[in-house]
């Protein structure tokens, strides 16, 4: 199986501020990345796919980096509605999984 | 509008087995590249991604949970249906069905139920 390592684990920022969250596969995964945002009692939603590209509605404050192994989500001016968690998911190997996501928090 | 929803008991005794019924609208599960998974997240866990069957019949599952396992669909009444065996209170956790394409989003889940919740406890 393929491990998908996210760090940190948490974060506390406030708004306006930059948040950069890692994500680290196992083994090369080429672009097969997904970002996704959840908040407390709701299904996680859909923020990058293909390592960098916006899902149709996604503020463009948000951004992703990488290929390989090493994965970046990037916030540029952290706002009210962003404190959630974060996950990375690889979309490609069987079995599809998960990093243990991030916290933005105050 | 494409929606999911999960539905399916609340509390499972250990040893009884769970059935989960994803109802989806706004896609059809016979349109080529069409994909549907369930993922569970436990309280305060990560997401762990369980099975997925596509327009085409084929089924995927997780190797650890692959006995106890089996997804299916029902196109005519637009449903998923998982169910798992031999329950136990480590299955406790929030059940979530999620839509994928093929050729689409990068295999991404672009569209989640809002969950169902299953505690395990006798």
């Amino acid at each position: 199986d393929i491990q998908m390592t996210q760090s940190p684990s948490s974060v506390s920022a406030s708004v306006g501020d930059r948040v950069t969250i890692t994500c680290r596969a196992s083994q090369g995964i080429s672009r097969w990345l997904a970002w996704y945002q959840q908040k407390p009692g709701k299904a996680p939603k859909l923020l990058i796919y293909a390592a960098s590209t916006l899902q149709a509605g996604v503020p463009s404050r948000f951004s992703g980096s990488g290929s390989g192994t090493d994965f970046t989500l990037t916030i540029s001016s952290l706002q009210p509605e962003d404190f959630a968690t974060y996950f990375c998911q690889q979309t490609n190997y069987f079995p599809l999984t998960f990093g243990g996501g991030t916290n933005v928090g105050i | 509008q494409v929606t999911l929803k999960e539905s399916g008991p609340a509390l499972v005794k250990p040893t009884q087995t769970l059935t989960l019924t994803c109802s989806y609208s706004g896609f059809s599960l016979t349109t080529t590249g069409m994909r549907a998974s369930w993922i569970r997240q436990p309280p305060g866990k990560a997401l762990e991604w369980l099975a997925r069957i596509d327009w085409d019949h084929d089924t995927f599952y997780t190797a650890s949970l692959r006995t106890r396992l089996t997804i299916s669909k029902d196109t005519s009444k637009n449903q998923v249906v998982l169910t798992m065996t031999n329950m136990d209170p480590v299955d406790t956790a929030t059940y979530y069905c999620a839509r994928s394409r093929d050729g689409y989003n990068a295999g991404a889940f672009d569209i989640w139920g809002p969950g169902t919740v299953v505690t395990v406890s006798s």
